[in-house]
């Protein structure tokens, strides 16, 4: 299986600042790769798909880059609804998934 | 309605089976495939398996293998997924998802607790 590692565990950020999630894989998924924003006692709601094509409705400030093995999801300009838990998953070794183990944002 | 409704919370004791149901609209039936996915609280999802609602055909992450059964209802645009032997370890939030590779519409997730 695909493993992915995502770092750091939490991330402590100041609203209105920049934060920088990574998300690491352990072999190359070329650009299969999806991030999701989930709150709690709600659902996982994708952001972003193939690496850096935002989802509908998905603001501006939030930003994937990367392929192959590493991946980057930028959020600028942080906002206090921007505090949640953040998962990637890759999709390339289909028809196995994988998600990381998420990033906690939180209010620094 | 593209939200997959999914059932309610269930209890089991160590050693049963567990059924739980999503009904996906028509569009989602026809067009993608629907994942399942766990959740301890707080903890990253843990990816199950997948099923094609049009011809049944599925694939399941290689550590439930012979744990987990996918199954659909064409009539009802439900997909059911059963995971046996239940240990105090399969107590998460179970939810389904539609998608090919990334999941674009999630369910609000099951509950499932097991404890004698």
């Amino acid at each position: 299986d695909i493993v992915l590692t995502q770092s750091p565990a939490t991330l402590s950020v100041s609203p209105g600042d920049t934060a920088t999630l990574s998300c690491r894989a352990s072999q190359n998924v070329r650009s299969n790769l999806a991030w999701y924003q989930q709150k709690p006692g709600q659902p996982p709601r994708l952001l972003i798909y193939g690496a850096s094509t935002r989802a509908t409705a998905i603001p501006g400030r939030f930003s994937g880059s990367g392929s192959g093995t590493e991946f980057t999801l930028t959020i600028s300009s942080l906002q206090s609804e921007d505090f949640a838990l953040y998962h990637c998953q890759q999709y390339s070794s289909w028809p196995q998934f994988t998600f990381g183990q998420g990033t906690k944002l939180e209010i620094k | 309605q593209v939200q997959p409704v999914q059932s309610g919370a269930e209890v089991k004791k160590p050693g049963a089976s567990v059924k739980l149901s999503c009904e996906a609209s028509g569009d989602t039936f026809t067009t993608f495939y629907v994942h399942w996915m766990r959740q301890v609280p707080g903890q990253g999802l843990d990816w199950m398996g997948m099923i094609n609602p049009l011809n049944g055909e599925t694939s399941y992450a290689q550590r439930l293998q012979g744990r987990v059964t996918m199954t659909r209802d064409s009539s009802t645009s439900t997909v059911t997924m059963e995971l046996s032997r239940l240990t105090s370890e399969d107590t998460a939030v179970y939810y389904c998802a539609r998608g090919y590779g990334f999941l674009d519409f999630w369910g609000l997730g099951t509950l499932v607790t097991v404890s004698s």
